[in-house]
């Protein structure tokens, strides 16, 4: 099956640093791509959803100005936490989508984020 | 306010059993509902996906049922193995995957 990954895997880092975290699509080309971020034992919430070369749609409550998304291309997006702080620490989790006529969306890894 | 529930205690069996997992939701008309397996420490996986207009889909050990009139779909692990052990996520879809917060699975050999 088709390939995401991400990276780092995992981060830690000092509070009101900016950490950048990638989202690559391996071996095929995703249209649209989505952030979600997993705290513990809760469900996956989806923060933005970005397609190629068009601006993030962010999620109600998803501050746009922190959570900086960029998809230059139809293998690449980054998520950048600025300015981070201990709040922010979580899972994040990107995940990506071929057009809309098969809607099965692969996920990544996931990037464990902590926040000192 | 649209709400998807999933079991939030851990399901144990034993080895060999079905298992059946649970999702309700309300107050949303999914396109699709779709089931994953997420493992300690990393993403979700896909499993199966099915669509508002069938009822019931297959794949190996593995069976999912949509109601749309209870707003319920069921999850089926038929001769369930240690290995099945993990966390299922339902999430529906309309435009975007709103996911259940999961049933741990917990298959004792």
């Amino acid at each position: 099956g088709a390939v995401v990954s991400q990276h780092p895997s995992w981060v830690i880092c000092k509070s009101g640093t900016s950490v950048k975290i990638e989202c690559r699509s391996l071996d095929f080309q995703a249209t649209t791509m989505f952030w979600y971020r997993q705290f513990p034992k809760q469900s996956l919430m989806l923060m933005a959803t970005s397609n190629e070369g068009s601006k993030a749609t962010y999620e109600q409550g998803v501050e746009k100005d922190k959570f900086l998304i960029n998809h230059a291309s139809l293998t690449l997006s980054t998520l950048t936490v600025t300015s981070a702080h201990p709040e922010d620490s979580s899972f994040y989790i990107c995940s990506a989508r071929v057009g809309t006529v098969n809607n099965e969306q692969f996920f990544g890894p996931g990037t464990r984020l902590t926040v000192l | 306010s649209q709400k998807i529930e999933q079991n939030s205690e851990a399901l144990n069996i034993q080895e060999g059993k079905t298992a059946t997992l649970t999702c309700n939701y309300t107050n949303y008309s999914p396109a699709y509902l779709q089931w994953y397996r997420q493992d300690p420490g990393r993403g979700p996986v896909f499993l199966l996906l099915i669509r508002e207009n069938e009822k019931e889909k297959r794949k190996e050990r593995l069976k999912v049922t949509f109601d749309t009139t209870l707003k319920q779909s069921l999850f089926h692990i038929t001769a369930s193995q240690p290995a099945d052990s993990a966390t299922y996520l339902c999430a529906l879809e309309r435009g975007k995957l709103i996911f259940g917060q999961g049933t741990t699975l917990q298959v004792k050999p």
